[in-house]
Parts: C-alpha cells; structure tokens; sequence
C-alpha cells in the first residue's frame, strides 16, 4: 500500500521559536496533500489543502503567516509553525492523495505530536 | 455544505460480537465518497472501507462492512466478531466532487471487553 512519513514524530520546542515538520508520500505522487490538526479526544481539524506548485489554501480560522505551507514537489509537502506558543501544541497530522477522483483515498503519514514549552 | 455526523461518542462491545457505528452525513453532491478510518492509541489513521454513493452493493472488507442506506444518508460500520485490538477510535469520513477536501465526523470511540 501507499505509505507516506512524517518527521520528527515527536518535538518538543521553545515558546517563540519555529519548527518545521515533513510529510512525504514515498512511493506514489500525491497531487494533494493535507493538513491537520488534532486536540486529544477529538477530531481532525482541516487546516489546509496543499497542491504542488500553488499557494495553500488555507481552512477559514487558520493563519497563513502563522503556519506556512510548501508544497514544493508531487512527494514533499512542509508545514512550518512560526513562533509557536504554548497553544500550538497538538497533534498534526498530514495526508496525500493520488488523484482527484472520489476512490482516491488520503493516505495518512504517523503524525508530529508538538509540544511548546 | 458537507456535514458528517457520528452520534455515538463512545461504544462497548463483547469480545466476539459485532457491532455497528453510525455515521449519517449531508451533502448536496451528487456523487462523492465515504469512508472510514481506525486510530488506535498510537495516533496513525488506518483506512478501513470505502463506499461510493452510486455503488449498488455495499462495501466489505474482511470483518467490516458498510452498511450504506442513501435515502436515509447513512453509512454506519458493521465489525463482525470484534477483537480486542479493534478498541479504537473510529472515524467515517466523506469527500465530495466539488472540493478536493475530505470531511471527518467526530469519531467515536469503541473498546471491546474480554
């Protein structure tokens, strides 16, 4: 099956420094990828929606400046959390479509747990 | 708008049993896609089954199946003779064809008892 990585799983950061976290689909190319985000006993929250060689879009809520998005490759997507705070500790979590038709599942990478001290 | 809703916040279930997860859901699409996904502790989202909604049978998957009723909009998860490692949360998702996005439920956490 298609998998896609996530790095690190796991960070722990600074109050006011940035951190930037991977996602890649390793053995397909995803036209798409995802963002999420995960408070503990809850859902996914979408963040943003990344295509290769475009600008995010991001979900209404979520600032731009705060949490960029480059999707610079069909295989590589960043997310990077800009002066992090104690509140933009969570769970993200990233995912990668094949295609654009209905079948086309998302593949999920393991997740970055963040925690800023 | 799209809108998944999953009432059960949290299931239990004897080892051995089968039970069923609900999932309605509301989109003015015509056609899209359904799905569920397993996230157990570690945090990893495991897909499990798909249905689209112009599929005539409803879908299986080893011990899941979909059972998928489109004049009601739901699509609940059957597990038939769950396992004590099936305890986990559980979310249906849906993915229509006018946006690229996929739309989660609140999940619902199921625990099978020994």
């Amino acid at each position: 099956g298609a998998v896609v990585s996530q790095h690190p799983s796991w960070v722990i950061c600074k109050s006011g420094t940035s951190v930037k976290i991977e996602c890649r689909s390793l053995d397909f190319q995803a036209t798409t990828m995802f963002w999420y985000r995960q408070f503990p006993k809850q859902s996914l929250m979408l963040m943003a929606t990344s295509n290769e060689g475009s600008k995010a879009t991001y979900e209404q809520g979520v600032e731009k400046d705060k949490f960029l998005i480059n999707h610079a490759s069909l295989t590589l997507s960043t997310l990077t959390v800009t002066s992090a705070h104690p509140e933009d500790s969570s769970f993200y979590i990233c995912s990668a479509v094949p295609g654009t038709g209905l079948y086309n599942e998302q593949f999920f990478g393991p997740g970055t747990r963040l925690t800023v001290l | 708008a799209q809108k998944i809703t999953q009432t059960q916040p949290g299931m239990f279930v004897q080892e051995k049993e089968a039970v069923t997860l609900d999932c309605t859901y509301d989109t003015s699409d015509p056609s899209y896609g359904l799905f569920w996904y397993k996230q157990p502790s570690s945090g990893e989202m495991i897909f499990l089954i798909y249905q689209g909604s112009y599929d005539q049978q409803n879908a299986t998957e080893g011990r899941y199946s979909l059972n998928f009723q489109k004049a009601r909009k739901s699509a609940n998860l059957v597990i038939s003779a769950s396992q004590l490692g099936d305890s986990a949360m559980y979310f249906c998702a849906m993915r229509g064809n006018t946006g690229n996005q996929f739309y989660f439920g609140t999940g619902t956490s199921l625990t099978v008892i020994p």
